[in-house]
Formats: C-alpha cells, structure tokens, sequence
C-alpha cells in the first residue's frame, strides 16, 4: 500500500501521559497536514509543512501540542500530559510536490485517540 | 476568517431521486473548494474539486460566487452514494471543512 499511512491506528491512554503519533506520507509528497476530528465534526487544522519547515499552526493547538517533520518526510505529532478533551482521530494528509490551486490532500486513517 | 458552512447534519433521499449537498463559505479572497467524500470504514478522499470543473460518479459542484456556495448536485441517487461528504475551502495556507452531512439513500 503506497498510500498514506499512520501508526498507531489506536491509543489508549490515562490522563496526564505523554502520546506520540506518527504519520508517514506518500513517497515525494511535500506538503503534510495534521488534522483532529471529533463526533460530528468535520477535519479541523491542526498544523501544516512543507518539507521540513512548520508553515502554519492553528491557534486551536495549545502549547502541549507539538508537530515535527525532521527530514521531510515523515512527520510526529506529540501531545503532552494529555486531557480527556484530547480524545478524536486524529488525521495526517499529504499533497504532491507544486501542489497549487486544487492541491488534492491524500489522507491516512487515521489515528484514534481515547483519553482515560 | 474562512469559514465552511454544511447546514444539513442528514439528507435521505430516495434511490433515483435528485440530490443537493449544501455547502455555503466565507473567504476574503480567491477561494478553492473541494468536495471530500467517507464510504464507511474507509478514508477520506477527494471526490471534486471547482477548479476542474469534472463530474465524478455522475456529482458536479458549481461554484457561485456571488451567493458563496459550492453545493454538490447529482440527478439521480445510487444506494452507493451512502457516506459522509464534506464541503473544504483552501485559504491561505490551511484547509477549513465543514462539519460534513450524512447522505442516505433509500433503496
């Protein structure tokens, strides 16, 4: 499968733990997102890289929130003493290099969280 | 601030019947919508996009500026349109979707 992929596909976790996601694109892809979605709820933006620079990061994510994409390629999204309010899927997308207007994000299944 | 709008949560519709997906937004500049679409148990995938002008699995989306939608339209529903659909805008630098609407097709 060259798509993109994501591991682990679960967490459990108590509160105050320390998680680390990871997410690994499709092979040359530039550009990787990270989304959480909750219940009834559409993707929300997280954070965005090109390469290994973090372009943008949404105020939503707090300082115990942490991405890093240290080659370029794949990329690590830690969250730190985690809260039951942690608890969603968590979605990593990746976009072809030039991407442009009408850049398609390819996505992965994403990783569930739940917060004890 | 970009802003997506999906105001129906479910639409059921009869197979062969019309659908329309509303997706409303609120962009300041030159705006990218998408349409993203969840089959059950599988990822999220891009269905369209404005910029192509395509039809995918018999569904169009035109974008109308002047009333800022984007609403996904299909003329005749197939049992296997059933899932999720999100309406996307591209802004700068970021993604914002909307809150998604369950299509159900009735057999």
């Amino acid at each position: 499968d060259t798509g993109v992929s994501q591991n682990p596909r679960h967490k459990i976790t108590k509160r105050g733990q320390n998680v680390t996601f990871r997410c690994d694109p499709i092979s040359e892809h530039n550009r990787l997102y990270w989304y959480r979605q909750t219940l009834g709820q559409g993707p929300e933006f997280l954070t965005y890289f090109q390469n290994e620079a973090q372009l943008e990061k949404s105020r939503l994510l707090s300082d115990r929130f942490s991405a890093e994409r240290p080659k370029g390629s794949f990329s690590t999204l830690e969250i730190q003493r985690t809260e039951q309010g942690d608890s969603a899927m968590y979605l990593c997308a990746s976009s072809p290099l030039g991407g442009g207007r009408g850049e398609t994000q390819y996505f992965g299944p994403g990783t569930r969280l739940l917060v004890l | 601030a970009q802003r997506v709008t999906q105001p129906e949560k479910l639409l059921s519709v009869f197979k062969g019947a019309p659908v329309e997906l509303k997706c409303n937004y609120s962009y300041s500049g030159s705006p990218e919508l998408f349409w993203y679409v969840q089959y059950s148990r599988q990822r999220l995938q891009l269905l369209l996009r404005h910029i192509s002008r395509e039809s995918i699995k018999g569904f169009t989306a035109d974008l109308n500026k002047g009333e800022t939608s984007f609403h996904l339209k299909k003329p005749f529903a197939q049992e296997e349109d059933s899932a999720m659909y999100y309406c996307a805008l591209r802004g700068y630098q970021k993604v914002t979707f909307g809150t998604g609407t369950k299509l159900q097709v009735i057999p």
